[in-house]
């Protein structure tokens, strides 16, 4: 079984400072890696996945997140936050093979202030 | 673009009422999914689907269950409905590898 780890539950940070949100994974099998966003009363929208290839993802909202295999991570990453990046972020895999359910990890939400 | 559809985004029920929350999907995907949304508890997995009339139990079937008649439509149902299952309740349909997900239903059992 496959199961995500947020090591956050909240990240507060000032307006144009970096954030990092973390996420650590636990599988036995290869996994595909997704963040997922959640703005304030809106539904669930992908920010970024990893597939295969690079191991370094981004986002056309400028935010990356690096696969680390032997880390079993897929931590995210901005270097200068707006306001408008306030929302709930969500880490999750999937398996390649097989049931390719997502499991989800419990959540960060981030909190800019100017 | 895939479209999600949930029929309501907001219910409110009483105790032990049969609930059914619908969704529709507009891109002939064979994977269908419900989570519920919890504070501090990410998504969790209720049931899914793999084709029609086809489910599978997720992490946390109890007090739940599926029908799925038509490819297009993945139906949850509450069959006595509680207090401890006032969530939001969120359904994804899967064209791989990506994941779509509706706008969500809250629903609150008084």
């Amino acid at each position: 079984a496959q199961s995500v780890t947020q090591l956050d539950s909240q990240v507060p940070v000032f307006e144009e400072a970096p954030v990092e949100l973390r996420c650590n994974y636990s599988s036995s099998v290869s996994v595909y890696l997704f963040w997922y966003v959640q703005y304030p009363n809106q539904g669930l929208q992908l920010l970024l996945k990893y597939l295969s290839g690079s191991t370094l993802v981004e986002s056309i909202n400028g935010f990356e997140a690096e696969f680390n295999k032997s880390q079993t991570s897929f931590h995210l990453r901005k270097p200068s936050v707006h306001i408008s990046d306030t929302a709930e972020y969500f880490c999750a895999v999937s398996r390649i093979q097989g049931a390719q359910k997502l499991v989800f990890g419990q959540g960060t939400r981030l909190t800019i202030n100017p | 673009d895939v479209k999600v559809t949930q029929s309501s985004r907001y219910l409110v029920k009483r105790t032990g009422e049969k609930v059914f929350l619908e969704c529709v999907q507009d891109m002939d995907h064979e994977n269908m999914f419900w989570y519920r949304q919890d504070p501090g508890l990410g998504l969790r997995l209720i049931y899914f689907s793999y084709d029609v009339k086809m489910k599978e139990k997720g992490d946390i079937p109890e007090g739940y269950s599926v029908s799925r008649e038509k490819k297009e439509r993945f139906s949850l149902i509450l069959e006595s409905a509680s207090t401890n299952q006032t969530s939001m309740y969120l359904c994804a349909s899967r064209g791989p590898p990506r994941y779509t997900f509706g706008s969500g239903t809250r629903l609150t059992v008084v």
